[in-house]
C-alpha cells in the first residue's frame, strides 16, 4: 500500500531551470510537510501545509485538498539544491492517530 | 540552540544485544516520533508520541519499544536486534500534536551483525 507517491523519482535539469515534484496521497491529512535530505543524510523541513500556497526564497510549494495532490516547485534551480525531496503526510486526527506517511522521495541533480 | 539529539550516530552490534537509541529534545514540543530509512523504502514511522505516557504505533513497530516518561525524551530501544533492523534511524519532534513542522535529528546508523 502506497499512501504517497510522488513523481519523477530522478530528476536532472541544467541550473537555471523552473523544477516541479509532485505528490499525491490517498489518505485524510491535517498537514502535508515537503522534507529535504542530503547526501550525508540530515533531514531538515522545508515546509509544512494544509491549505494553499507557501513560498520561501526559490521554493513553493501548493496543495490541493479536494484533488490530494501537492507541488513543490523550485525556481531557477542552483547545484545547491540538489538533494532528495521528500513528501510526507499527517493523518492528525485525534480519534485515528497521529501517524506520518512519507512518499519515496526525489532525487535532484542540478548541473552547473 | 534548538534540537534534536540522538545518541549513539553510530552502532555496531550482534544480533540479540539489546540496546538503546536515545532521542532528547530542548524545544519542549509535544510530539515526538522515531522512522527508520531503508532504500528502496523510504521513511517509515516506528511509534510516535503525543505526551508524556502516551505512545502509539507507526507503520512498523515490530521488533522495537519506547517509552515517554520526560516530555524532552524518546528513546528507542531494540529488545533483542536482528539483522533486518540494520538501518538509519531519526527521531524528529513538533510543537503541537496534530501540526506543527518536523524537527528531525541527525540520524543514527545501526548495523546488526
Amino acid at each position: 500500500k502506497n499512501e504517497v507517491e510522488q513523481s519523477p523519482q530522478n530528476l536532472t535539469a541544467q541550473e537555471g531551470e523552473f523544477i516541479t515534484i509532485n505528490c499525491s496521497y490517498s489518505v485524510g491529512i491535517s498537514a502535508l510537510h515537503w522534507l529535504q535530505q542530503h547526501p550525508g543524510g540530515g533531514i531538515v523541513s522545508l515546509f509544512m501545509l494544509s491549505s494553499g500556497k507557501k513560498k520561501h526564497g526559490r521554493l513553493i510549494a501548493t496543495i490541493n485538498i479536494q484533488e490530494k495532490h501537492s507541488s513543490l516547485h523550485i525556481t531557477a534551480s542552483h547545484p545547491r539544491d540538489s538533494a532528495v525531496y521528500i513528501c510526507a503526510v499527517r493523518s492528525g486526527f485525534q480519534d485515528t492517530g497521529n501517524q506520518f506517511y512519507f512518499g519515496t522521495g526525489t532525487s535532484l541533480t542540478v548541473i552547473p | 540552540e534548538a534540537q534534536v539529539t540522538q545518541n549513539p550516530r553510530y552502532l555496531i552490534t550482534v544480533t540479540g544485544k539489546k540496546l538503546t537509541v536515545t532521542c532528547s529534545q530542548n524545544m519542549n514540543h509535544e510530539y515526538m516520533s522515531w522512522y527508520r530509512q531503508d532504500p528502496g523504502l523510504g521513511l517509515r514511522q516506528i511509534y510516535y508520541s503525543m505526551n508524556v505516557e502516551v505512545t502509539d504505533k507507526g507503520d512498523v513497530p515490530e521488533g522495537y519499544k519506547v517509552s515517554r516518561k520526560e516530555k524532552r525524551n524518546f528513546p528507542l530501544i531494540l529488545e533483542s536486534p536482528s539483522p533486518n533492523q540494520t538501518s538509519l534511524y531519526f527521531c524528529a519532534s513538533s510543537l503541537e500534536q496534530l501540526t506543527g513542522e518536523l524537527f528531525f535529528g541527525e540520524g543514527s546508523r545501526l548495523t546488526v551483525l
